[in-house]
């Protein structure tokens, strides 16, 4: 079935320093790739996604590209702040199978001043 | 505002006790979706519902039930719950399964 693999964390890092965040999935067929961020003590909020290979999503600094080859989704940024601390997940839906979203365990991001 | 609205936020309830978490969105979204969140498990997604009288399994229903008689509800019932499904839930409605799916606060549940 459908599966989504993120590394472990927590991740921490000092403020300003490059994020990555790696995300591997598996899937038959070509599936929509998200990324969401859940702040303390709140519900998930979308942060970007891609839905064909090559394409890239980005919001609020972050990036991600679709890499097909290697069945990726990485989450990247430049230069962290404090702010971006949270549990950031990987998900993707695929619709040639059931119509599921299938979401990654999730990585505790902590930036420290 | 657009929202997605789960209630109670908390709960703690004895083993057995029927209980209804509820979920309403203002969004006219078709697809709807219950979530168990667990420590090293990430999300997991219990039931779905692509439209009204349309639902389906997720991973993990076992202990679940949902239904969909209108629109914008969805609750969540759990017949005779037991201790392992304390647990962090969340609602999500989206305007269909590929597209940003939004989520409630979240229900946490401690079945004793």
């Amino acid at each position: 079935g459908d599966s989504v693999t993120q590394m472990e964390g927590p991740v921490t890092l000092s403020e300003e320093a490059f994020l990555t965040i790696n995300c591997t999935y598996t899937a038959t067929g070509y599936p929509s790739l998200f990324w969401y961020v859940q702040y303390p003590g709140e519900g998930l909020q979308l942060l970007l996604k891609a839905t064909k290979a090559d394409d890239k999503g980005s919001n609020k600094g972050f990036e991600a590209t679709y890499r097909k080859e290697t069945t990726s989704f990485h989450l990247e940024k430049g230069s962290v702040q404090v702010s971006d601390s949270a549990v950031y997940f990987c998900a993707l839906f695929y619709s040639g199978g059931y119509q599921k979203v299938t979401f990654g365990t999730g990585t505790k991001l902590q930036v420290i001043p | 505002e657009a929202q997605v609205t789960q209630n109670p936020r908390y709960l703690i309830t004895v083993t057995g006790k029927k209980l209804t978490v509820t979920c309403s969105q203002n969004m006219n979204h078709e697809y709807m979706s219950w979530y168990r969140q667990d420590p090293g498990l990430g999300l997991r997604q219990i039931y779905y519902s692509m439209n009204v009288e349309v639902t389906d399994k997720g991973d993990v229903p076992e202990g679940y039930k949902v239904s969909r008689k209108e629109k914008r509800n969805f609750p969540l019932i759990l017949e005779s719950p037991s201790p392992n499904q304390t647990s962090l839930y969340f609602c999500a409605s989206s305007l269909k399964p590929n597209t940003e799916a939004f989520f409630g606060q979240g229900t946490r549940l401690t079945v004793v």
